[in-house]
């Protein structure tokens, strides 16, 4: 049992291209999460799915688009990096069923533009 | 809009001592609170959930508690351990997505 794993582990792009990054999971959640992670800033929710084919804008969407085609799959894309986007980003997902579901979360990708 | 609050940013302890980690939010309209360890590099382990009509969970060493009327839970660490030097983070949850605070730096010293 994998639990959330996310590809890559490392990049590093140059300003203005793009690439995606995979989060799987295998615990049949319905929901799954990007969070990107900056120093003294706790994480942030990027993106959110609450079920195959469903995505929605988190706390701060910007520079990113998500895809959900399969229950076990939530993809980040970033269409054109900036440095402002150098972080490190987790993937994280749960059951349904609201307060008594806990999230898991994957190892994170940790991603520097230059 | 949730903001949740972490203080201190940073704590050092002896070994062997009883310890508390706040963690304070906005909105008390929550559904739930999690408690996550997060060691350099690596991703957040969850340590505790308490549902928004629960007081506490406890968990080996562990006891979270859970005020809503105040915006506020506690993280206490019985006996710290050198190993249980880590970041603790909280985050608050709604029906759909988690706000997060910073984190506690926990260094534990032998």
């Amino acid at each position: 049992n994998a639990g959330v794993t996310q590809t890559p582990k490392f990049r590093v792009l140059k300003t203005g291209q793009s690439m995606t990054l995979l989060c799987a999971q295998d615990m049949n959640h319905e929901y799954m999460y990007w969070y990107r992670q900056d120093p003294g800033m706790g994480l942030r929710l990027i993106h959110y799915s609450v079920g195959e084919g469903t995505t929605a804008k988190g706390e701060v969407p910007d520079g990113y688009n998500v895809s959900r085609l399969k229950k076990q799959n939530f993809l980040l894309g970033l269409e054109s990096a900036a440095p402002s986007q150098t972080s490190v980003y987790f993937c994280a997902s749960r059951a349904s069923g609201g307060a008594l579901q806990e999230q898991f979360f994957g190892p994170g990708t940790r991603l520097t533009v230059l | 809009k949730q903001e949740v609050t972490q203080i201190p940013a940073a704590l050092s302890v002896p070994e062997g001592e009883n310890l508390v980690l706040n963690c304070s939010f906005t909105d008390s309209a929550i559904y739930n609170l999690q408690w996550f360890r997060q060691d350099p590099g690596k991703g957040l382990t969850s340590l505790l959930l308490i549902q928004s009509s629960q007081r506490e969970q406890t968990s080996g060493r562990l006891n979270a508690s859970l005020d809503k009327s105040s915006g506020r839970s506690t993280l206490y660490i019985a006996a710290s351990q050198p190993g249980d030097s880590a970041t603790y983070l909280c985050a608050v949850g709604n029906n759909n997505d988690m706000r997060f605070g910073a984190g506690t730096r926990l260094t534990v010293k032998p």
